[in-house]
């Protein structure tokens, strides 16, 4: 089945430093969506990719899709202490017979004010 | 507008008994999704519902897991019965689209059980 894997699981960082995680797909991906969780909240979303090559930016983030729709990418300039939680990418993939979303295992980001 | 809810926020329980989680989905969504989470496994999709009717159960664990959606405005998991191995946290979330266009999925707070 399709696996995601998401790198690093963790990362600490000092507030003002740059962060970035990374999808990668095993499987082709119809669209890539990335959430932020908290501590103790729940999953919510930040954004959908789906073209190829595809690059879009929330003010201090930028979002990229891979051009061949297996890997995507978080970078976040210059953290802030608000920026602390998991950041986890879903891939859907339109493979089988239903659609399905699976979510990578997250990477949790501390920042030290 | 209220959000996707869910009940109990938290559950104790022992083993061997039974455990009903509740959800409320987001109105006018025609998607609903049960994820569980753990910090072995993450995020794992257990079932979703389109316009009521269960589309994708491959993640269900076991037998012991049955959920259902009787209308559009509430859905239940069930676990019967329970074990240890089950403690974990169950979101529910729902979205307005799904299939090819699935847009952004709105989580619940989701429901912390535990089971000794």
């Amino acid at each position: 089945g399709q696996q995601v894997m998401q790198i690093p699981q963790y990362q600490h960082v000092q507030e003002g430093e740059d962060f970035t995680t990374y999808c990668n797909s095993s499987t082709t991906l119809s669209n890539i969506q990335w959430y932020k969780q908290r501590p103790g909240g729940h999953p919510v979303f930040l954004i959908q990719l789906v073209k190829s090559g595809e690059v879009k930016k929330q003010k201090r983030l930028t979002f990229q899709f891979g051009e061949a729709k297996k890997n995507s990418s978080l970078h976040i300039t210059a953290t802030q202490t608000t920026d602390v939680g998991t950041y986890f990418c879903a891939g859907g993939d339109s493979g089988g017979s239903n659609y399905k979303l699976t979510f990578g295992k997250g990477t949790l980001l501390t920042v030290n004010p | 507008d209220a959000g996707v809810i869910q009940s109990p926020r938290h559950e104790v329980t022992e083993m061997g008994q039974e455990v009903t989680l509740r959800c409320k989905p987001i109105s006018g969504h025609d998607y609903l999704f049960w994820y569980r989470q753990t910090m072995m496994r993450g995020l794992e999709l257990l079932i979703y519902f389109n316009n009521n009717v269960p589309i994708d159960d491959s993640g269900m664990p076991e037998d012991r897991f049955s959920a259902k959606m009787p209308n559009a405005s509430f859905s239940t998991l069930k676990i019967q019965p329970s074990e240890p191995r089950d403690s974990a946290v169950y979101f529910c979330a729902s979205s307005l689209t799904g299939g090819l266009n699935t847009g952004e999925l709105f989580f619940g707070e989701g429901s912390r059980l535990t089971v000794l």
